[in-house]
């Protein structure tokens, strides 16, 4: 069972639709979760960080939390070509480990 | 603030060759990453350094890889020999680990190819 789990698309939504990227982890004490956000070809951008259960907002980003599901989302509002990239789900786990998802690549039609 | 230096920024060589990476992380920051990600696959963790200490290096293929933490600060990755699959990106990533927060900045990257 892969640690963290997430399908890697594409999805293909239209402009200024909401995105909506989900993940799914296996350990059920990880305590820490982050959306990472890599353009083609750049290294991965921390956009948003959520350690309690419930939402988070930032701008067009809200991070969604719910262990008792051992489940986390990213929606993304009012989405804009400039989004469609690779989103990793990365949660944190004892002893500092991070694990990274696959990704799920995120295409937004104008 | 300085992000996190990483160089050579592209490497190719010849299979059995070896090749090094530097890492500077940012200034403060006591954890130190380094991840191997493959096209279309997300950033395995090689090695994680806490100050001097190496905190998990599970995944590190001992047999050819090897990383040190100089003084807690720089790091360097080498591949000695290196094989075709060792093609990918190397990723240095270090946080300033606050309670539960292990959020991470990662360098622009490594692309190695080995032919």
């Amino acid at each position: 069972q892969k640690e963290v789990e997430q399908n890697s698309g594409p999805l293909s939504v239209p402009e200024g639709a909401i995105a909506s990227l989900n993940c799914t982890y296996s350990d059920r004490g990880s305590q820490s979760f982050f959306w990472y956000r890599q353009y083609s070809g750049k290294s991965p951008e921390l956009i948003m960080s959520i350690y309690s259960n419930g939402d988070k907002e930032d701008g067009r980003f809200t991070a969604q939390l719910n262990k008792a599901s051992q489940y986390v989302s990213l929606l993304i509002r009012d989405s804009q070509p400039s989004d469609s990239a690779t989103y990793l789900c990365a949660v944190a786990g004892g002893y500092q480990k991070v694990t990274f998802g696959i990704g799920t690549k995120l295409q937004v039609i104008p | 603030e300085a992000g996190v230096a990483q160089s050579p920024r592209y490497k190719i060589i010849e299979k059995r060759q070896s090749v090094a990476f530097w890492c500077n992380p940012i200034s403060g920051h006591a954890t130190l990453y380094w991840y191997q990600q493959i096209l279309g696959q997300g950033p395995k963790l090689l090695i994680q350094f806490q100050n001097n200490g190496v905190v998990d290096d599970s995944q590190l293929p001992k047999d050819r890889f090897s990383a040190e933490r100089l003084k807690g600060v720089d790091s360097t990755l080498k591949i000695q020999p290196a094989k075709l699959e060792d093609s990918a990106v190397y990723l240095c990533a270090s946080s300033l680990v606050r309670g539960k927060s292990y959020e991470q900045y990662f360098g622009p990257g490594t692309r190695l190819t080995v032919t």
